[in-house]
């Protein structure tokens, strides 16, 4: 079976350019997450959706940032405009109905580099 | 919101030993746990899953759950060099992650 899928795997830039991230989730999968993880901070949230539908953004460091799922196989993240401070692996995961009680599947990453 | 915490460590054993791994939780109401183990450049898996008091045993591996303490503890017996890794523990429910305990078994 085909787990998530992130694309690009590995993305390098420049400050000030805009960046997107691409995240396919397991099909049968209603809930989508995007994380950033570094070595300062660690594994962090930054939005989650259920049902296409973006339920908690709180971790989404600032308006540079967005995230659009617009049906249940497709997600975007984007930041624009970036800064070197962005430089982090995000992971994109999902999870089966039964939020409550299910593990979250992780795609193998797209690590970010602004120069 | 549910607060989790871990030892950073590092945490260091010699082969053969037992690693001993924590985390400790805010939220007197959270009923399960998930750990998952991250090696280095790669995503995190899930390992082990506990949802009651108690021990939950597989293969080396053993997680506990004390809710009257509010921990959760990983075993892993006959630690393995293939074991080094980051471990992350989780409230199902809440998406925040521990910060991890990185784990280093020398040969």
């Amino acid at each position: 079976d085909a787990g998530v899928i992130q694309s690009p795997r590995h993305e390098v830039t420049e400050m000030g350019q805009e960046v997107t991230l691409r995240c396919k989730p397991i099909s049968g999968h209603n809930s989508l997450f995007w994380y950033r993880q570094t070595m300062m901070r660690g594994l962090e949230l930054l939005i989650y959706f259920n049902n296409n539908v973006p339920i908690d953004d709180s971790g989404m460091p600032e308006d540079r940032f967005s995230a659009k799922m617009p049906n249940a196989s497709f997600s975007t993240l984007k930041i624009q405009p970036s800064e070197p401070r962005d430089s982090a692996v995000y992971f994109c995961a999902s999870s089966p109905p039964g939020l409550s009680n299910q593990p979250q599947h992780f795609g193998d990453g797209t690590r970010l580099s602004i120069l | 919101q549910k607060e989790v915490e871990q030892n950073s460590g590092p945490l260091s054993v010699p082969e053969g030993a037992i690693a001993s791994l924590n985390c400790t939780y805010s939220d007197r109401g959270s009923q399960s746990f998930f750990w998952y183990r991250q090696y280095s450049g790669k995503s995190p898996e899930l390992i082990m899953f506990i949802y009651s008091n108690g021990d939950k045993e597989d293969g080396r591996f053993t997680a506990q759950l004390n809710k009257a303490s509010q921990y959760v503890s990983l075993l892993i017996r006959d630690s393995q060099p293939s074991d080094s890794a980051t471990y992350l523990c989780a409230v199902p429910g809440d998406m925040r992650f521990g910060a991890g305990t990185r784990l280093t078994v020398k040969p």
